[in-house]
């Protein structure tokens, strides 16, 4: 299986910043690596898949990059709504694998 | 807007068994494979199973092969699992999810159901 290891698991930021999410695949994925927020009582929302493709709704200030076992996700002049559980899911191969997620909370 | 919304969890003692359900509105249910996560508590997402739109082909992850049952009925818009020989370890939330066609990502999601597996 290709174990996905995410970083940090906590991020503490301030509305206006910007923040970075690492995701480190163990093998190779290829471009196939997208990425979820997740909050509380609502269903998970896809934000950005084969690395960089942002999913239709996704403000702009989101943006992914990396290929190979290297990933990023980007967020710019965050937003209070920006706030939540981030989640890296690799698409390449099954089983589908996720890493361990992400609190990004207001500083 | 497409829709995904889960029942059937609650708590059940070990060794027994469970069918948590995904009704779909809102799109075409039999044109999209769809699959069933779990989250214990605190924990991360863990891919389950999946099955095609005409259920001719299912996969499962090696943690459930044997055990849980993924199914569905293209008429009632509804995707179960069956959950057997429940352990303490599948005490978690269950999601479906609708893939987005032929890419192994979710564009929609359900809120989950949660599922104790308790004495």
């Amino acid at each position: 299986d290709v174990q996905m290891t995410q970083s940090p698991s906590n991020l503490a930021a301030s509305p206006g910043e910007s923040v970075s999410i690492n995701c480190k695949a163990s093998k190779s994925i290829s471009k196939y690596l997208a990425w979820y927020q997740q909050k509380p009582g609502k269903p998970n929302k896809l934000l950005i898949y084969s690395g960089s493709t942002l999913q239709s709704g996704t403000p702009s200030r989101f943006s992914g990059s990396g290929s190979g076992t290297d990933f990023t996700l980007t967020i710019r002049n965050l937003e209070p709504e920006d706030f939540g559980l981030y989640y890296c899911q690799q698409h390449n191969e099954y089983p589908l694998t996720f890493g361990s997620g992400t609190k990004l909370e207001i500083k | 807007e497409a829709q995904l919304v889960e029942s059937g969890g609650g708590l059940v003692q070990p060794g027994s068994s469970l069918k948590v359900s995904c009704v779909a509105s809102g799109f075409t249910f039999s044109s999209y494979v769809m699959h069933w996560f779990r989250q214990a508590p605190e924990s991360g997402i863990e891919w389950l199973a999946y099955i095609t739109p005409d259920s001719s082909n299912t996969h499962y992850a090696e943690a459930v092969k044997g055990r849980f049952t993924i199914s569905r009925d293209n008429a009632k818009n509804t995707v179960d699992m069956q959950l057997s020989s429940l352990r303490s370890e599948d005490t978690a939330t269950y999601f479906c999810g609708r893939e987005m066609t032929i890419t192994a990502v979710f564009e929609y999601w359900g809120q989950g159901v949660m599922v104790t597996v308790s004495s």
